[in-house]
């Protein structure tokens, strides 16, 4: 497997459920990202993992819950999430920082029922 | 405020009418100027980075250009296989995204 995958591909929840995405990266890269992509509005920065060190956007509820137990695996942890958290979640990678190119999955598209 | 503004929304073409997009940003802090393209149901697939003003890059019928405030996404000919979503990115501590531009090139 190359590039960016992502798992699973698509999730149905309702709103009492704890799920988790996952996010695997084949580029040898050393940053790892999530963003959520809703109808209508930019790419969102959610979290930036680069170099053991974790960035968070401060406008993230709690709900979302990230982990990266290595510089090749990415998870993010839902429970109790609303309808509003309904979305293409996507997970990116780069060698080095946030100024550099970004490699992204396909997405995980979130339905919260 | 955005720090990222893309226009047009939404670019129709034909066939090879040439045309380009732009891509307005705030300066301070910038730590390069991306592109991307996104098809739908899809992640955004890298194209250039510009890192200075005056700086240029090619690929195949798109060249990426920088000016101190704006950059330019010219398409050259395009054809309907280069029918996408555009994003701008602004390379920053937090990288902030355009609302893109969504371009059809029809045959």
């Amino acid at each position: 497997e190359t590039g960016v995958t992502q798992t699973p591909r698509h999730l149905v929840m309702g709103m009492t459920n704890k799920k988790s995405l996952k996010c695997e990266q084949h580029l040898g890269h050393n940053a790892m990202y999530w963003y959520k992509q809703s109808a209508k509005k930019p790419l969102e920065l959610m979290f930036v993992y680069s170099l053991e060190e974790r960035v968070e956007n401060n406008s993230v509820p709690s709900r979302f819950s990230p982990e990266c137990p290595n510089s090749s695996h990415l998870f993010l942890h839902l429970h109790t999430l609303q309808p509003e958290d309904s979305a293409l979640y996507l997970c990116a990678s780069s060698l080095g920082g946030s100024g550099r190119e970004q490699y992204f999955g396909p997405g995980t598209r979130l339905t919260v029922t | 405020e955005d720090q990222v503004t893309q226009s047009p929304e939404a670019l129709r073409l034909q066939e090879g009418e040439s045309s380009s997009l732009n891509c307005s940003y705030t300066v301070s802090g910038l730590r390069g100027l991306f592109w991307y393209r996104q098809d739908p149901g899809k992640g955004p697939e890298f194209l250039f980075t510009l890192y200075s003003a005056g700086e240029e890059k090619e690929k195949e019928r798109l060249k990426a250009t920088l000016t101190k405030k704006e950059s330019f996404l010219h398409i050259t000919a395009p054809k309907p296989e280069d029918s996408a979503t555009y994003l701008c990115v602004r390379g920053s501590y937090i990288p902030t995204f355009g609302r893109g531009t969504s371009l059809i090139v029809h045959p």
